[in-house]
């Protein structure tokens, strides 16, 4: 059966380091990837979309990379700020649009 | 431009009772989600819709879960009776139909807790 893989274990990163998360996939082949990022009581937000031709995608302090063949996206945040601090969901969308989303990796950045 | 709006944002009831949700999606989206999200866990979908068609409901107990989207705006989801185990929150999502990939906005969600 399909299964996305996230750290469920918090990320604790110092301030000004860079963060990466990790997202694993198994019996799927998604059409794209996107990354959302969910603060307390609130719905998730979206950050990145990478489709499934290309090898990294960024945005201001962003990155993020899709390698197909490891089913593995990165997740970087570079020089890493307090208000980083979030859950951050990796989703996978299929050519039929349907998306599933991950459990979630918490980062917590240290001041 | 206004988010996705659902309300109530907090509900209580006793099992065994009914409860109905409603989201108001940003306007000119065609799609419309209704998510569940257990503590520690990501949204898993319930429905999909585009425009008032429930293109993927496969996911949805619907002994028990309903979901309609009227005119294709506003949609409400019920669930009738409740369980204890459908305590979770419930979140509602829209993007528009262009473009292959569909980056969702989603709503503050409605936290229900079933007594």
């Amino acid at each position: 059966s399909q299964k996305i893989e996230q750290n469920s274990e918090a990320l604790n990163i110092q301030e000004g380091k860079t963060a990466t998360l990790t997202c694993n996939y198994t019996n799927y082949s998604p059409a794209y990837l996107q990354w959302y990022r969910q603060d307390p009581g609130r719905g998730p937000v979206f950050l990145l979309l990478i489709r499934e031709n290309e090898k990294e995608k960024r945005k201001e302090r962003l990155k993020v990379t899709f390698d197909t063949t490891l089913k593995q996206s990165l997740f970087h945040i570079t020089a890493s700020q307090p208000a980083d601090s979030a859950t951050y969901l990796c989703a996978l969308g299929s050519v039929l649009q349907k998306v599933t989303f991950g459990i979630g990796t918490k980062l917590q950045v240290i001041p | 431009e206004a988010g996705v709006v659902q309300s109530p944002r907090y509900k209580i009831i006793e099992k065994k009772q009914p409860v109905a949700f409603w989201c108001n999606p940003i306007s000119g989206h065609n799609t419309l989600y209704w998510y569940l999200q257990n503590l520690g866990q990501g949204p898993e979908l319930l429905i999909r819709y585009e425009n008032e068609e429930a293109v993927d409901d496969s996911q949805l107990p619907k002994d028990r879960f309903s979901a309609e989207r009227l005119k294709g705006v506003d949609s409400t989801l019920k669930i009738q009776p409740a369980e204890l185990g459908d305590s979770a929150v419930y979140l509602c999502a829209s993007s528009s139909s262009s473009g292959g990939a569909k980056t969702q906005y989603f709503g503050p969600g409605t936290r229900l807790l079933v007594l």
